[in-house]
């Protein structure tokens, strides 16, 4: 089974709409943590955001936030006033602490920004 | 600049030579993470050293191989190399703990 699922390959917002891109996960850890990483055309990649599993509170991280719904297994991240700037992929990844090390990536989300 | 330097920044060779990848992780960083990333395959996790040691195992081949030294800059060889190999080469370091990773700028491989 995937441990990451993004299921939108591609995804278009107008400048200053917010928009939601979907991630869900898979784990029987009961401790974990979930990134959402962006790339631009460039190809580096730029952490965003982090949500750990034990966290009450959703996370937020200036116009990004993490709509983080543990019993759906979901870690949608929210960009809220979208730019230009924004248009790259962006990337769900799930550590698992117990379990090991690694990061589990998903396939990936390309927004595009239409001014 | 994140902290994680890769070198080179792009790489051409031809089938069948050999390369070698560096990374030199953020300073405090104990663990680096190697990752694939082609365009069909996404990022694939290959190997990850911690303090020198090997500590988990993903989807590297056999033609490739790594180590980490003590001053725990980490090297990626890959050997007898075929077009396939063409790729995004990413390193990453972490903290202990559920800290993220911090990527390099990575490495672009060209096989020709």
């Amino acid at each position: 089974a995937q441990k990451i699922t993004q299921t939108q390959p591609g995804m278009f917002v107008q400048e200053k709409e917010a928009v939601t891109l979907d991630c869900t996960y898979d784990t029987s850890d009961p401790s974990y943590g979930l990134f959402w990483y962006k790339q631009p055309s460039s190809g580096e990649m730029i952490f965003l955001i982090y949500q750990g599993s034990y966290d009450q509170q959703n996370a937020t991280e200036g116009r990004y936030s993490l709509n983080f719904q543990k019993a759906r297994k979901s870690a949608n991240l929210v960009i809220s006033a979208s730019q230009l700037g924004d248009s790259a992929m962006y990337f769900c990844a799930m550590r698992e602490a117990y379990t090991g090390n690694q990061f589990y990536f998903g396939t990936g989300t390309s927004l595009t920004v239409i001014p | 600049d994140s902290g994680v330097t890769q070198t080179p920044k792009h790489l051409i060779t031809a089938t069948g030579q050999r390369v070698t990848l560096r990374c030199s992780p953020r300073s405090g960083d104990l663990s680096v993470y190697w990752y694939q990333q082609s365009l069909d395959q996404g990022l694939q996790f290959l190997i990850q050293y911690y303090n020198g040691e090997e500590r988990a195992k993903g989807n590297i081949l056999e033609r490739f191989s790594a180590q980490q030294f003590p001053d725990l800059h980490s090297e990626l060889n890959l050997s007898s190399l075929e077009l396939g190999d063409s790729a995004l080469y990413f390193c990453a370091s972490s903290a202990t703990g559920n800290s993220g990773y911090t990527f390099g700028s990575g490495t672009r491989l060209t096989v020709v």
